[in-house]
This record gives structure tokens, sequence and C-alpha cells, in this order.
């Protein structure tokens, strides 16, 4: 079964600083998908970013952006310039047929 | 709808009692979803829909949990004889296919079992 390793239960960032949170998995796939969901306090699951694991290239959303490296089933998030509302719950999930989560981290951005 | 939608947003009831969840998915989403959340953990899933059809039960926790999907749409997840170790947020999420896209997800019902 394919699991998902979140090993930094909370992070902390000062505003304006960059952060990455960490995410490993296990599968023996080689064709899935990987998400980092945001989870703020509204309970509202936010899909921040998602990577093909096909793809070579990392994906990139304005401030966030993914460091994936496949052959050591890694997939972190990068978080740069971080802001007062980056602050929440932060999942990482794999898909191939099912869906699993990792158990999170906890951000929390000081001002 | 604009978004996942899900009813009721909290849920207070005594233990013992039957309650029914409701989550209405995106308009054209075929695949449906159920996770429960713990508080503090992560995403538990419990069990899928394509269609109307739940190939696989077996991420339901005890048999006291059944979901339903009528007309590829609304779907709702029943606990019969409520337990306090129910308590914890029920959350829904469709996608417009079942494999290799991401999910959307609902708010959720936050459930207490008294």
């Amino acid at each position: 079964a394919q699991t998902v390793t979140q090993s930094q239960p909370e992070m902390s960032v000062q505003e304006a600083e960059t952060v990455t949170l960490s995410c490993t998995y296990d599968t023996s796939e080689s064709d899935y998908y990987l998400f980092w969901y945001k989870q703020p306090p509204s309970r509202q699951m936010i899909l921040v970013i998602r990577q093909e694991a096909y793809k070579q290239q990392n994906a990139t959303e304005n401030r966030f952006s993914v460091n994936f490296q496949k052959a050591a089933k890694s997939f972190s998030l990068k978080i740069s310039d971080s802001q007062l509302g980056d602050a929440a719950m932060y999942f990482c999930a794999y898909r191939d047929n099912d869906m699993r989560f990792g158990a999170g981290t906890r951000l929390t951005v000081k001002p | 709808g604009a978004g996942v939608s899900q009813s009721p947003s909290n849920k207070v009831t005594e233990k013992g009692k039957d309650v029914e969840l409701r989550c209405d998915p995106i308009s054209g989403h075929t695949a449906l979803y159920w996770y429960r959340q713990r508080l503090g953990q992560g995403l538990e899933f419990l069990i899928y829909f394509q269609g109307n059809s739940a190939p696989d039960k077996s991420g339901l926790p005890s048999d006291r949990f059944s979901a339903e999907r009528t007309g590829e749409s609304v779907s709702t997840l029943t606990i019969q004889r409520t337990q306090q170790e129910d308590s914890a947020v029920y959350l829904c999420a469709s996608s417009l296919v079942l494999t290799g896209v991401e999910q959307y997800f609902g708010p959720g019902t936050r459930l207490t079992v008294t």
C-alpha cells in the first residue's frame, strides 16, 4: 500500500522568508500524481500545487514550488515570500487509483 | 454549483443515534469521495463512488457506516448507532473522473457525539 510521510508536524517561518515542507512517499507504481493541499482553520481543503510523476520539470504556482525527486520518492513544497495568509495545515497527497494523505504539517507565519 | 457543498456544517448528536451527512459534488463530476479527519490528524479515506457505484467499501470503519449516491450527484454518508469515537470532521470531495486528477473538497461536516 502507498504511504505518505510528512516528518515535520510543525514548522514556523518569518513573514517574507522562505520555508520548505517535506514529504516522502512509498510506491511501486511509475505513473502517479502528487499534490499539496492547504487547510486553513475554515477546514476547506485547497489545492496548492500538483505534480505528474512522468514530468521531470518541477511544478510552480506563483510563490509555491516543489522539488520532486522521483528516485528518492520525495516531494517537498517551497513557499517563498511567506505571507500571514499562508498559515495553515499543509497536506501532501499521493494518487494513482487511490488518494493517500500525509498526517500534515502545521505552518505558522510570524509577523 | 460552483463548488462541493456539504450539510450540515456541524452536527451534535447523542451516542446511539443515527446521523446522515450529505454531499453535493460539483456538477458533472463523476467521482465522489468521503474522508474522515479526526482532530489534529490527516485524512482517512472511507469510500469512493464512480457514478453511483462504490466498488470498494473496505475503507469504512465498521458496519455502522454506509454510503450511497444517487443520480450521479448527491451522496449520503450514514452512521448508525453513533459512538464517541465517530466524532470527527467528515470531508467530501469530487473529481471529474476517477483517476489522475485533483479532488475538490467541500467544507466538511463536524460531527460531535456526546
